[in-house]
């Protein structure tokens, strides 16, 4: 059975930073592209970031550009966010989806929540 | 700041037929971009109930359609009932922005 558990998430001041983990297993990581997707709460859905199979290539939505990082290790079979100068609209749960690039995501994580706040 | 446009709610009694559109644009639907459709349930993670317009991944009912004309895309449910109680997200890639887009949102209500 394919699955995504994702965890790091928490309470972090604004101006912090924070690092999201995404485990997978029942697939062949090194085999996909991965994707970042969060929710503001009561909120829509919106694309964070994407990866590259091997993880040479990465993309994010441009309001995000320089403040957050991808990186996987298709060794561990893991995938990582990692989140600076966190901002208040940065609150959200945070999903990690394999990518079937113009083909949607599937499946889903469970999500982890993010909350910036002092 | 979402580029696809969908209504915010849509609502039928069990058993009837409801369609939700999503309006995109030249850079995106209209570009030939595929368009997935996701259902949401409340307090979960989101589910991929249509890909490449009209497909159905193994599982979803029969009574989840996609289709795709011009700059829009629509799903429709038949045979509506009380478990499709849920938010509908549409997706498709925006060659403008280089990004995946997600359309606003629609509730379901069953009646």
């Amino acid at each position: 059975e394919v699955q995504l558990v994702e965890s790091g998430g928490g309470l972090v001041q604004p101006g912090g930073s924070l690092r999201l983990s995404c485990a997978t297993s029942g697939f062949t990581l090194s085999n996909y592209w991965m994707s970042w997707v969060r929710q503001a709460p009561g909120k829509g859905l919106e694309w964070v970031a994407g990866i590259k199979p091997d993880g040479s290539e990465t993309y994010f939505v441009d309001s995000l550009k320089g403040r957050f990082s991808l990186s996987r290790d298709n060794a561990k079979n893991s995938l990582y966010l990692q989140m600076n100068s966190l901002r208040a609209e940065d609150t959200a749960v945070y999903y990690c989806a394999r990518d079937w690039g113009l083909g949607g995501f599937d499946p889903w994580g469970q999500g982890t929540l993010v909350t910036v706040s002092s | 700041q979402s580029v696809l446009t969908q209504p915010p709610s849509v609502s039928g009694a069990p058993g009837q037929r409801v369609t939700i559109a999503c309006t995109g644009s030249s850079s995106n639907i209209g570009a030939g971009r595929d368009v997935q459709w996701y259902q949401q349930l409340p307090g979960t993670a989101p589910k991929l109930l249509i890909y490449a317009n009209n497909n159905r991944p193994s599982g979803v009912p029969d009574r989840f359609s996609g289709s795709k004309s011009g700059t829009s895309a629509s799903l429709a449910i038949t045979g509506l009932q009380a478990e499709d109680e849920a938010d509908y997200y549409c997706q498709s890639f925006d060659s403008s922005l280089s990004a995946h887009v997600f359309g606003t949102g629609t509730k379901v209500t069953v009646l």
